[in-house]
């Protein structure tokens, strides 16, 4: 029961690196997302799809791209890596609007020296 | 721009007693409220969800909601040390009202400390 699986689980970065994370869901969710959390902070929306081929800006976009080719991935892309980008990433999906449950995945650790 | 709030804590509670967590929100159309639970180092990982105005209780978990004070809290009773973690409220639009759908809106979070 793999549910959303996020990749890699640890990252470190030089400043003005690129790289992306990997996402993927086999519950059949049309809706994904990506969160930042910050230590001591809430979850802050980055990206989030309503379905293959349609992604829309959150709260904190900036440094970042995604891309929605299956209803499965949900790829975030981080360009010119910053050290605000240091993080953990979360990654998740739901069935419906925001008024179902969100199911996320284990989490991505970064860090931009 | 929609907030939640929530008090930080650290909220310490002994061992066996009711430890009870607090969550506002600026949202009047607010529909779906949830409690997520997350651990140090882990992802966060859905406890309750509540979309009614009054009490639903789960185990040892009970979500009040009160829409009118647009207020939410989490009860939880005979609290155990496996129950120290960061609690998370979330809110969100309807289950079918075809917006917000740029997901939960998330507090910060209250770190809650069970007392052995």
């Amino acid at each position: 029961n793999a549910g959303v699986t996020q990749t890699p689980k640890f990252r470190i970065l030089k400043i003005g690196q690129s790289m992306t994370l990997q996402c993927t869901q086999d519950m059949n969710h049309n809706y994904m997302y990506w969160y930042r959390q910050d230590p001591g902070m809430g979850l802050k929306l980055i990206y989030y799809s309503v379905g293959a081929g349609i992604t829309d800006k959150g709260e904190v976009p900036n440094g970042y791209n995604v891309s929605r080719s299956t209803t499965e991935d949900f790829p975030l892309r981080l360009e010119l890596a910053a050290p605000s980008q240091t993080s953990v990433y979360f990654c998740a999906s739901s069935y419906g609007t925001s008024g179902n449950t969100i199911y996320f995945g284990e989490g991505s650790w970064l860090t931009v020296v | 721009q929609k907030e939640v709030e929530q008090n930080s804590g650290p909220l310490s509670v002994p061992e066996g007693a009711i430890a009870s967590l607090n969550c506002t929100y600026s949202d009047r159309g607010s529909q779906s409220f949830f409690w997520y639970r997350q651990y140090s180092g882990k992802s966060p990982e859905l406890i309750m969800s509540i979309y009614s105005n009054g009490d639903k209780e789960d185990g040892r978990f009970t979500a009040q909601l009160n829409k009118a004070s647009q207020y939410v809290s989490l009860l939880i009773r005979d609290s155990q040390p496996s129950d120290s973690a960061t609690y998370l409220c979330a809110v969100g639009g309807g289950i079918n009202s075809g917006g917000g759908a740029d997901g939960l809106t998330f507090g910060k979070g209250t770190h809650l400390i069970i007392q052995p």
